[in-house]
């Protein structure tokens, strides 16, 4: 199976921040790749897709990249709501992986 | 509004069985592929199983492979995740999540079920 290794786990930041969370797959998933939001207790929320295309509804303020092995997801400006757990995962090959998440804390 | 409510879910010993179901309502169920996605306590995200929008292919986590078994209805609009020979390390909190398309090959996880907990413990 293909492993995402997800960095970093954790981040201590303030509203207001840009905060990046790097994401790199065992071998090519070429554009494969999706991020969700998730906040504890609640149902996890789709962000991205193929990359860099948001989902219907997602605020600007989030953006993905790719550089050769490394995709990244981005906030530009951290907003209260915005605190919650990042999991990016490789739709490539069956089976999915996801990466090990990333908590943004304040 | 797509809506999706799983069921099922308990405390069960080593060993037994356990079914999931997910009902979904709002969407045009029978267009899109399904799967499960699972969270164990303290843990990541870890997904489970797919079922095609047709029902015709399915593909499974390789620590489920064998045990579990995922179906659908669509007269029911309903997707089932069939638990058998469970483990400990199946103890988690299970997830229905729509698909965003009807393209096996190309999955995404678009909606999101509130989850149901399932406990394996003797």
């Amino acid at each position: 199976a293909i492993q995402m290794t997800q960095s970093p786990s954790s981040l201590s930041a303030s509203v207001g921040d840009r905060v990046t969370i790097t994401c790199r797959a065992s071998q090519g998933i070429r554009n494969d790749l999706g991020w969700y939001q998730h906040k504890s207790g609640k149902a996890p929320k789709f962000l991205i897709y193929s990359v860099s295309h948001l989902q219907n509804g997602v605020p600007s303020r989030f953006s993905g990249n790719r550089s050769a092995t490394d995709f990244t997801l981005t906030i530009s400006s951290l907003q209260p709501e915005d605190f919650a757990t990042y999991y990016c995962v490789q739709d490539h090959t069956y089976p999915l992986t996801f990466g090990g998440g990333t908590t943004v804390e304040i | 509004q797509v809506h999706l409510v799983e069921s099922g879910g308990g405390v069960v010993q080593p060993g037994r069985s356990l079914r999931l179901s997910c009902a979904a309502s709002g969407l045009t169920f029978s267009s899109y592929g399904m799967h499960w996605v699972r969270q164990a306590p303290g843990k990541g995200l870890e997904w489970v199983a797919i079922i095609s929008y047709d029902g015709k292919n399915q593909d499974y986590a390789d620590s489920v492979r064998g045990r579990f078994t995922i179906s659908r209805d669509d007269s029911k609009s309903t997707v089932y995740l069939q638990m058998n020979s469970l483990r400990v390390e199946d103890t988690a909190v299970y997830y229905c999540v729509k698909d965003l398309t009807s393209d096996y090959y190309d999955p995404a996880f678009d909606f999101w079920g509130p989850g149901t907990l399932v406990s394996v413990s003797s």
